[in-house]
Formats: C-alpha cells, structure tokens, sequence
C-alpha cells in the first residue's frame, strides 16, 4: 500500500514559470524525500528533509515539511523543458533500516 | 562510478513462462531493494536484502516469486508462472547500508506479460 497522496496527479506548466507539487502522508515519518523518475528510467534522488527540518533549498528546488499536518511540498522554479518528468515523495522511516513508502507521484509536463 | 546496473531492460513473455531479472548494485552498496511500479503508481517494496540475507520479503508472492543474492552482491528476481498482472515495471535500488537514507535506482525492467 502506498503511504502518501500527490496532489495534482497532473500539472501542466509554460517553461519559465513555477512548478509546486504537494504530498500528504499517514503516520509518524523520520525523513522524506523527493525523487523524479523521467519516462522509462530509474528514478533519481532529488532532495531529503529530516522530520525535524521545516525548509531546504537545493539549486531550484525548495521542499517544505509540516509534520503537524503530514504534508510536504516541493517547489521547482524557473522550469525548464528538461524537468519534464513524473515528481515521487517518499516517506522514509527508521527502525533499524530504512523503509521508503512511495506516493502516487506527480506528472510534470513543462511546455516550451 | 557506475550506478545499478538492471537487465534485460524489456521483456516479453507470454502466460505461464519463467522470467527473471538481473541487478548489480553499486560497488560497496551491502543493502539491495526489488520494488515494482506498475504504471501510474509509484513504487512499492518487495524484498530487500542485507548483504545475502533477505531481511524484508513480507510482500513478495511467494507463491510465484523467488529472488537470490547468494555472494551477497547481484541479486535475481523471478517469477515462474508469470501472470498477466505481472506486467509491470520491476526496479532494483541499493544503498550503501540498511539505514542509509537515500537508495540509488536503477533503469528498471518492463515486463510485458501477454
């Protein structure tokens, strides 16, 4: 089963502009992660937060947490045709390894 | 340094045949996933092994599914009989050990059953 909810399944923006994608989850996490995966590979990691981080920047993304109300989200500004791409968080829990629960994910398509 | 290595990269089979697939980790990685991501969803564990010993299998189908990782390095997922709803994309991740945050995806194996 599948811990978190993207919202929007689908979004569709001009390059240029701001992408945001958001991801809800169910129970107590100690991370979560944001993963892209473009059409037919593997997916790649794109930025952690820890459950006691609020906000964390990495080049153009910024992800946010609010363990309060289970949610995340990320921010990809200033698209660029190249981050067209179907967007995953992850909830990662430890308890002795480290168990990642994927969302539904995100299609991201940037028009030219 | 060369990333997870999966093959075949597609594979057709038709009902009821065998199937398996192969993955290296990366070099050093002692922990290895097999997720499955069937279209439009993301995707889900379903064995992960320490070293050879497989640690989390709780949703693999043991009825038709088997895996191995015997040096403790590559490892082999297979189905046999596969079934129509097997068709799926299967991925392989790695990380250096169990609680290590990040895992390291390959390209997967898209699995066609017909």
């Amino acid at each position: 089963s599948q811990q978190g909810e993207e919202d929007p399944q689908a979004l569709s923006i001009q390059e240029g502009e701001n992408a945001t994608m958001n991801c809800s989850y169910k129970t107590s996490i100690n991370n979560l992660q944001w993963y892209r995966q473009n059409s037919g590979r593997g997916l790649v990691h794109l930025i952690l937060i820890r459950s006691n981080e609020r906000e964390k920047h990495s080049g153009r993304l910024r992800v946010t947490l609010d363990t309060s109300k289970k949610s995340s989200s990320l921010l990809i500004t200033a698209s660029r045709a190249a981050d067209t791409a179907s967007y995953f968080c992850a909830t990662g829990l430890i308890q002795g390894a480290q168990k990642l629960v994927f969302g539904q994910g995100t299609r991201l398509t940037i028009n030219p | 340094e060369a990333g997870v290595v999966q093959s075949p990269r597609y594979k057709i089979i038709e009902k009821k045949q065998p199937v398996a697939f192969w993955c290296n980790p990366i070099s050093g990685h002692n922990t290895l996933y097999w997720y499955l991501q069937n279209l439009g969803q993301g995707p889900e564990l379903l064995i992960r092994y320490e070293n050879e010993e497989a640690v989390d299998d709780s949703q693999l189908p043991k009825d038709r599914f088997s895996a191995e990782r015997l040096k403790g390095v590559d490892s082999t997922l297979k189905i046999q009989p596969a079934e129509l709803g097997d068709s799926a994309v299967y991925l392989c991740a790695s990380s250096l050990e169990a609680s290590e945050e990040t895992q390291y995806f390959g390209p997967g194996t898209r699995l066609l059953v017909l």
